[in-house]
């Protein structure tokens, strides 16, 4: 099983659709996860980090399950704007210096107008 | 100002030329990192760096040598270049404290096509 395993896409959506990535990790002990948004051939950049309670951010909401070993990600009212991939990001060790993230492959989104 | 910078943005050189990349960070951060960016858009972490020492290190060939000068720069000097070196390589810095949970930023990528 892959470290980290996303839906693989793409999802093509009309704008003001509600859409949702999923991603899987497989090492229990996994420490923190977020989600990274990379845009096309640009560099990968923070979008939220993943909380055990889930957390929201204006029009995205993400959830962890850490039983099932689930990340999620939904946008609500999508824009044209959120057209980008999306990366599913988990720390598989901790903190201090084990510090590293390991990325899934992405799932790329287009929002059609 | 640059968070993150990387030079250069593109390199083409021929199979077996020696090049380097450069990544200097702004913000003060003690770990940085060069990840690589494959074809297929997977990005897999080669080297991470915390206050000039090497701290990973994930099996990457020994043509590839990072040197951290100081904390704020970290480079990639790659020998004997293949066609399979041939990706986006990017730079990140995180501030890497006792929480697991710092962000890393990335730099703009390098660009590396191998003839």
């Amino acid at each position: 099983r892959k470290e980290v395993e996303q839906d693989p896409g793409p999802f093509n959506v009309p704008e003001g659709a509600t859409v949702a990535f999923n991603c899987t990790y497989s090492n229990s002990a996994s420490q923190s996860f977020f989600w990274y948004r990379q845009d096309c051939r640009k560099e990968p950049k923070l979008l939220m980090s993943v909380y055990s309670s889930g957390n929201e951010d204006g029009r995205f909401t993400a959830q962890l399950n850490r039983a099932s070993q689930y990340i999620s990600l939904l946008i609500r009212d999508s824009k044209l704007s959120d057209s980008a991939t999306y990366l599913c990001v988990v720390n598989p060790r901790g903190g201090g210096s084990n510090y590293k993230l390991t990325f899934g492959k992405g799932t790329l989104l287009t929002v059609n107008p | 100002d640059t968070a993150v910078s990387q030079t250069p943005k593109y390199l083409v050189t021929q199979m077996g030329n020696d090049k380097s990349i450069k990544c200097e960070q702004n913000l003060g951060h003690d770990t940085m990192y060069w990840y690589k960016q494959d074809s297929k858009k997977f990005l897999k972490i080669m080297f991470s760096y915390n206050n000039k020492e090497l701290i990973i290190n994930e099996t990457v060939p020994n043509r590839f040598s990072p040197k951290s000068p100081d904390k704020a720069h970290l480079n990639l000097h790659i020998n004997s270049l293949e066609l399979g070196d041939s990706a986006v390589y990017f730079c990140a810095s995180s501030r890497l404290g006792e929480s697991s949970t710092d962000t890393q930023y990335f730099g703009p990528g390098t660009r590396l096509t191998v003839l």
